[in-house]
């Protein structure tokens, strides 16, 4: 496709149960990375993927959030143990290589945690 | 941490009125970008700055790299309803990863 892409674009879990979101970036951009966003916020960056190297994970919040990017294309968000907090808009973006700043933003997953 | 303050958070403007906006931050950046976010969706890229000074436009959006490199404005002319939305500016920190983002202006276009 010719954008970033997201799924499930909606997921309500229960508490304590874990949930996978799915990016799949545009094709040929190198980096990658995930955002949430609450409810009236702004995006808070979660971590960035580039090409081979070692991910910054220093916006994740606490060690119930991973990620992982198969193949430098499709990245996986994980999110153990699910707790309300954690209900909130994630947003997967992508870049290309060369340099530019210009990130290219999916439609996000919202997820709701009961 | 690094702490963006956009204003305003909201406004209501009548159809053809002119809008302006801006962002500052606490520390410098090498990068400027504004975002519009529709509900339901991701943001979308209006305008990227590069350089100190650079003023660009998008047809009738024109935003500012501040030349103290710590603010931007963005500001749209002569508003139509599809301007409704949240607009975000967002900066990058030399040799950083990530953009931060602003807490976003919401918009609204009174017909």
């Amino acid at each position: 496709g010719a954008g970033v892409s997201q799924s499930p674009s909606n997921k309500v879990t229960e508490k304590g149960k874990d949930v996978e979101l799915r990016c799949d970036p545009i094709s040929g951009h190198t980096a990658l990375y995930w955002y949430r966003q609450s409810l009236g916020q702004g995006l808070e960056f979660l971590i960035y993927f580039q090409g081979n190297s070692a991910p910054d994970k220093s916006g994740l919040p606490s060690d119930r959030f991973s990620a992982e990017r198969t193949g430098g294309s499709v990245s996986t968000l994980t999110i153990q143990r699910t707790q309300q907090e954690d209900s909130a808009v994630y947003l997967c973006a992508s870049i290309r290589a060369g340099g530019y700043s210009e990130q290219f933003f999916g439609p996000g997953t919202r997820l709701t945690v009961l | 941490g690094q702490q963006l303050n956009q204003s305003p958070q909201s406004m209501f403007i009548q159809e053809g009125e002119d809008v302006s906006m801006n962002c500052t931050s606490s520390s410098i950046f090498n990068t400027w970008l504004w975002y519009k976010q529709d509900p339901g969706e991701g943001p979308v890229l209006l305008i990227a700055l590069y350089k100190a000074g650079e003023l660009t436009s998008n047809g009738r959006l024109t935003a500012q790299f501040g030349i103290t490199r710590k603010d931007s404005f963005l500001n749209i002319s002569a508003s139509i309803p599809s301007d409704v939305g949240i607009y975000f500016c967002a900066g990058q920190e030399a040799g950083a990863n990530n953009l931060f983002f602003g807490t976003g202006t919401r918009l609204t276009v009174i017909p």
